[in-house]
């Protein structure tokens, strides 16, 4: 089955203990990305990644980090979490960079809240 | 000015009615054009992409105006069933953005 997955589902943690959120996808997808949702300020970009070794900042890149070493594979980093990164996050991915009409896939969600 | 503007709702709407929603983006350079639709903190799901042409689907109706920056979603025989978010989603150069979505609610 086409899937993208995301592990944890949700998370509770403490400020400044370091976290890592995983995305796989088996659908030989190029571009992949990370949103992150909260209510009134709708979905918004932290990275993106046009392919293997290539990454990208989005919209709120601040006190993310990603890596891209495989293609299925993208996860994203909290070095020192603090409480305003509170909130759900998606991994996406699509066939191709976002300037086609390719669709985007997305995983189930991550809950994180960091007290 | 946000680069996708939509109006947040709700929209509260008879089952049967026919609804329209319109986003407005801000960057004549924006090259794709989706809606898209999300149920309760669920994952986004593409509804459909959006034409310069317009485009259809069973009771699905998009438009894109780009003289005018806009893009529209018609919804005719509205269901119980289509209560969810709409979100619009312009893709600009490499970068993925969206509008905050249109709550819209069916009532029986």
């Amino acid at each position: 089955e086409a899937q993208v997955t995301q592990n944890p589902r949700y998370l509770i943690t403490v400020t400044g203990k370091k976290l890592t959120v995983t995305c796989s996808q088996n659908m030989n997808h190029e571009y992949m990305s990370w949103y992150r949702q909260d209510p009134g300020l709708g979905l918004r970009q932290i990275y993106y990644s046009m392919n293997v070794e290539a990454t990208d900042k989005g919209d709120v890149p601040e006190g993310y980090k990603v890596s891209r070493k495989e293609k299925r594979n993208f996860p994203l980093i909290l070095e020192s979490p603090s409480p305003n990164q509170t909130s759900l996050y998606f991994c996406a991915s699509s066939l191709a960079p976002p300037q086609g009409s390719d669709e985007q896939y997305f995983g189930p969600g991550t809950r994180l809240t960091v007290t | 000015r946000k680069e996708v503007e939509q109006d947040p709702g709700p929209f509260n709407v008879p089952e049967g009615a026919t609804v329209a929603f319109n986003c407005t983006y801000s960057n004549s350079a924006s090259q794709s054009f989706f809606w898209y639709r999300q149920d309760c903190r669920k994952e986004p799901k593409l509804l459909m992409s959006v034409y310069s042409s317009g485009n259809e689907d069973g009771r699905f109706t998009a438009q894109l105006n780009r003289a005018s920056q806009y893009i529209s979603l018609l919804i005719r025989d509205s269901k119980l069933s289509d209560s969810a978010t709409y979100l619009c989603v312009v893709n600009r150069d490499d970068k993925i953005i969206f509008g905050k979505g249109t709550r819209l609610h069916i009532l029986p």
